[in-house]
């Protein structure tokens, strides 16, 4: 079975722009995550999906923001770029609606540079 | 959220056990207890949960203390393939999961 899958692996955007990465999550899971990786911050929970609907948000500016589609592949949109912005995005896909005992697969990430 | 403190760095020889503590003394009474590990450039991996009782699976065993407020990966035999940094997280609403800064774990050939 396919694992999560996302695209582009790597880009490269300047200041002000604003940039959509894709993530197809493994077939059957209906619910998606979103983490940014920054060698400052760590792994940190930007939002989760699940059929469709945002069930979770993380404490990021309204400059972030994703959606899902019927199929279950999400994305999510940076506008306004900045600096601090260049991270690893990694996205997750899980089977269940609810956490606790869900098992998470991560896909490879996208690595953003902001220039 | 719960909170957790795992130490920064750990070693261990290949082929020797390695146990990795996670305190979580906040830990909500239904949360999970997720361990997760990354690779050098990689995205994170399962390696095992639980709830209260010990749990094993193939990669390792977890081991979790009564009043559940800290837990103990086992990893049996390290491998250098195991080098990676380990998050302990406790499940929260959603799928959220809050990781921590983990801890980086050195295999010594």
């Amino acid at each position: 079975k396919a694992g999560v899958t996302q695209t582009p692996r790597y880009l490269i955007k300047t200041r002000g722009q604003q940039v959509t990465l894709s993530c197809s999550p493994i077939s059957g899971h209906r619910s998606v995550s979103w983490y940014q990786q920054t060698p400052g911050q760590g792994l940190q929970f930007l939002f989760e999906y699940f059929s469709e609907t945002q069930r979770n948000k993380g404490n990021f500016p309204g400059r972030f923001s994703g959606r899902q589609f019927s199929n279950s592949r999400s994305e999510m949109n940076v506008s306004t770029l900045e600096l601090g912005d260049s991270a690893l995005y990694l996205c997750a896909s899980s089977r269940g609606e609810t956490s606790g005992g869900n098992e998470q697969f991560f896909g490879p990430g996208t690595r953003l540079t902001v220039l | 959220d719960a909170k957790t403190t795992q130490p920064n760095s750990m070693e261990s020889n290949e082929e020797e056990p390695v146990h990795l503590p996670c305190n979580h003394s906040t830990i909500s009474g239904t949360d999970y207890i997720h361990w997760y590990r990354q690779l050098p450039s990689q995205g994170p991996e399962y390696v095992i949960h639980g709830l209260t009782s010990n749990v094993n699976n193939r990669m390792a065993s977890l081991a979790i203390a009564e009043d559940r407020k800290s837990s103990t990966l086992i990893l049996h035999r390290a491998t250098l393939r195991d080098a990676a940094v380990y998050y302990c997280i406790p499940g929260g609403t959603g799928n959220q999961f809050y990781f921590g800064t983990g801890t980086s774990l050195t295999v010594i050939p």
